[in-house]
Parts: structure tokens; C-alpha cells; sequence
């Protein structure tokens, strides 16, 4: 059974970089056939999808215009997790934020999500 | 990007009641919409892949149907545990992209 385990801090500041982790057990970071991906959810905007890395023979990555230029995803496959990095984030980017299980193409629908962090954005 | 529109955006019925949760795409999906339940303080749980496929462990009284830009969740005999807030989200393009919920209240 997969499980995802987020990490990461749930204060930053303005103008600042948002980190967060996503560990996986049951499964591998470089699964042929999984799409790791990033969602995040807040009262305003609901539930928005950030982005997906997956691996296949190289890494692939797929980002939503709204974030497209300040978001970077990276995988270890030493520590088997994934990674979400948002820069010069501003309190817009409030929200509790979601690792979660899916796959490349149109399959991806999200089978596992992590438990979910809060991160608020302020000074 | 494609818009998915969720109707209604609340709903209060009763324990044994039938339920149905609409999903409205903006161009066709084919058959890739999806559903997923979310109950306060919780990540959302997938209920329905594909517009019908049951995922695993989700009981039979939840159905899905539809294809194109049309689509539809259906709850048989409302259960306790089953008032929550549903959301579809098409995984046709990228970005996918979210309803923006049904919260499925007790009567």
C-alpha cells in the first residue's frame, strides 16, 4: 500500500522560498508507471493541481501556468521522496498544500495523496 | 485551460436518500473526469476514475457516468459517513483542473 508523507515548514515569508517533502513507502520515486504531483487548496482559489515529475528512462515535468517560472520539482531516489519548491511567494500562496499518486497522460487521477501542510504566508 | 462546473454547490438530503452531483466541462474530456470526496481537515479520498470505473475499497452505491462535457456522480442510499464535499477534476489536459465542490449536507 503507498503511502505519502509530506514534511516542510507551515510559516514562510513574504518573498521567501516554500519547501516542501513528500516521502513514498510502497513505491518508488522512479516508477515507470507513477506521476508524482502537487496540489494545493485554499477557501479562494479551491483546489488547484501545481504540477507532476515522473519518470520515464528521464524525467518529465509538467507545471501550471500559474505557478510556471517560480515552481521547481526535484526527486531523490536515494531517500525515495519528492520535492516542491515555490519561490517569492506572496500570502496568494496561503493554502494547504498536497503531495499526491498519480500518472502521466491523461491518467492521472490521484490515487494517494500525502496528509497535507498548511503553509501561511507571512511576516 | 479547461473549466469544470459543479452544480449544484450544495445539497442537504437524508440518510437513504438518492443523490446526484453534476460535472460540466468547458470542451469534451472523452471519459476522463474524476471524483473525490473530502471530509473536513482531510485529504480528498478518489471515489471514480474515467467517468465510471469504481476505485478500489469505494462501495457500490456510488456511481459515475457520462462522457464528452457531461458528466455525473450518483449516491444510492445516502450513507452517514457519506456527507462530505465532492469535487471532479478532469485529467483530460494538463492543467487539471477542479470543480469547485458539492457540499453534501444532512437534511
Amino acid at each position: 500500500q503507498v503511502q505519502l508523507q509530506q514534511s516542510g515548514p507551515g510559516l514562510v515569508e513574504p518573498s521567501q522560498t516554500l519547501s516542501l517533502t513528500c516521502a513514498i513507502s510502497g513505491d518508488s520515486v522512479s516508477s515507470n508507471s507513477a506521476a508524482w504531483n502537487w496540489i494545493r487548496q485554499s477557501p479562494s482559489r479551491g483546489l488547484e493541481w501545481l504540477g507532476r515529475a515522473y519518470y520515464r528512462s528521464e524525467w518529465f515535468y509538467d507545471y501550471a501556468e500559474s505557478v510556471k517560472g517560480r515552481i521547481t520539482f526535484n526527486s531523490d531516489t536515494s531517500k525515495n521522496h519528492f520535492s516542491l519548491q515555490l519561490n517569492s511567494v506572496t500570502p496568494a500562496d496561503t493554502a494547504v498544500y498536497y503531495c499526491a499518486k498519480g500518472r502521466e497522460k491523461r491518467y492521472n487521477w490521484f490515487v494517494t495523496w500525502g496528509q497535507g501542510t498548511l503553509v501561511t504566508v507571512s511576516s | 485551460d479547461i473549466q469544470v462546473t459543479q452544480s449544484p454547490s450544495s445539497l442537504a438530503a437524508s440518510v437513504g436518500d438518492n443523490v446526484t452531483i453534476s460535472c460540466r466541462a468547458s470542451r469534451s474530456l472523452s471519459s476522463y473526469l474524476n471524483w473525490y470526496q473530502q471530509t473536513p481537515g482531510e485529504a480528498p479520498k478518489l471515489l471514480i476514475y474515467a467517468s465510471a470505473t469504481l476505485h478500489t475499497g469505494v462501495p457500490s452505491r456510488f456511481s459515475g457516468r457520462g462522457s464528452g462535457i457531461d458528466f455525473t456522480l450518483t449516491i444510492s442510499g445516502l450513507q452517514p459517513e457519506d456527507f462530505a464535499t465532492y469535487y471532479c477534476q478532469q485529467s483530460h489536459s494538463t492543467p487539471n483542473t477542479f470543480g469547485q465542490g458539492t457540499k453534501l449536507e444532512i437534511k
